[in-house]
């Protein structure tokens, strides 16, 4: 089955832009977790979405913000980028059973702000 | 809360040779183990997972790692590293009841020469 992907790939945007990332879960998969890699944090999760609701939130600030649509394909935004949101993020999707499933990572997408 | 400890930033092995990654854990409830791999510019590949059972948790490349309850360890082992494992692992750990929100370790650089 096909994997995860994420649109785009690469981003170039400036200081105060906002920024939207897409994500394209497995098939089947309800759950879709996103993170944030930088190198200084390391990886660092963002939120997770199931069923089109928020069930688990990191400690981000408000400026990111997600949401999950009905056919389980999950964005997120940033609004009024800085400088330190340049990361690799990376999105994550999986059925509602660990035992029976895991997560699966996209490529992620790059996001420099300039 | 629970945190996860990578104790190498960096690991360099020869090939064919053995190598043994560090990961301990903290957490004041029963938590799932997961070992994962980045290779450069890609996201992340699941290698084993522990939710229950067995110790010995066997996974894909020829890893495999142990969960030590008493030492809050799950260390991952490799008997023989071939050039294709030079990548960086990442260890993490979630609660059952927020599977969708993994937390890493801080990573591990693993380096083979032949």
């Amino acid at each position: 089955k096909a994997g995860v992907t994420q649109t785009p790939r690469y981003l170039i945007k400036t200081r105060g832009q906002q920024v939207t990332l897409s994500c394209s879960p497995i098939s089947g998969h309800r759950s879709v977790s996103w993170y944030q890699q930088t190198p200084g944090q390391g990886l660092q999760f963002l939120f997770e979405y199931f069923s089109e609701t928020q069930r688990n939130k990191g400690n981000f600030p408000g400026r990111f913000s997600g949401r999950q649509f009905s056919n389980s394909r999950s964005e997120m935004n940033v609004s009024t980028l800085e400088l330190g949101d340049s990361a690799l993020y990376l999105c994550a999707s999986s059925s509602w059973d660990a035992f029976t499933d895991t997560q699966y990572f996209g490529p992620g997408t790059r996001l420099t702000v300039l | 809360a629970q945190s996860v400890t990578q104790l190498d930033s960096q690991v360099p092995v020869f090939e064919e040779a053995p190598v043994e990654l560090r990961c301990n854990y903290s957490s004041s409830v029963s938590v799932y183990l997961f070992w994962y791999v980045q290779y450069p510019n890609q996201g992340l590949q699941l290698l084993l997972k522990y939710l229950s059972g067995s110790t010995l948790v066997k996974g894909i490349n020829g890893f495999e790692a142990e969960f030590n309850k008493s030492q809050t360890s799950f260390h991952l082992r490799k008997p023989s590293v071939h050039i294709s494992d030079t990548a960086e692992y990442f260890c993490a750990v979630t609660r059952p009841d927020s599977w969708g929100k993994l937390q890493f370790g801080a990573g591990t650089q693993v380096v083979v020469t032949p």
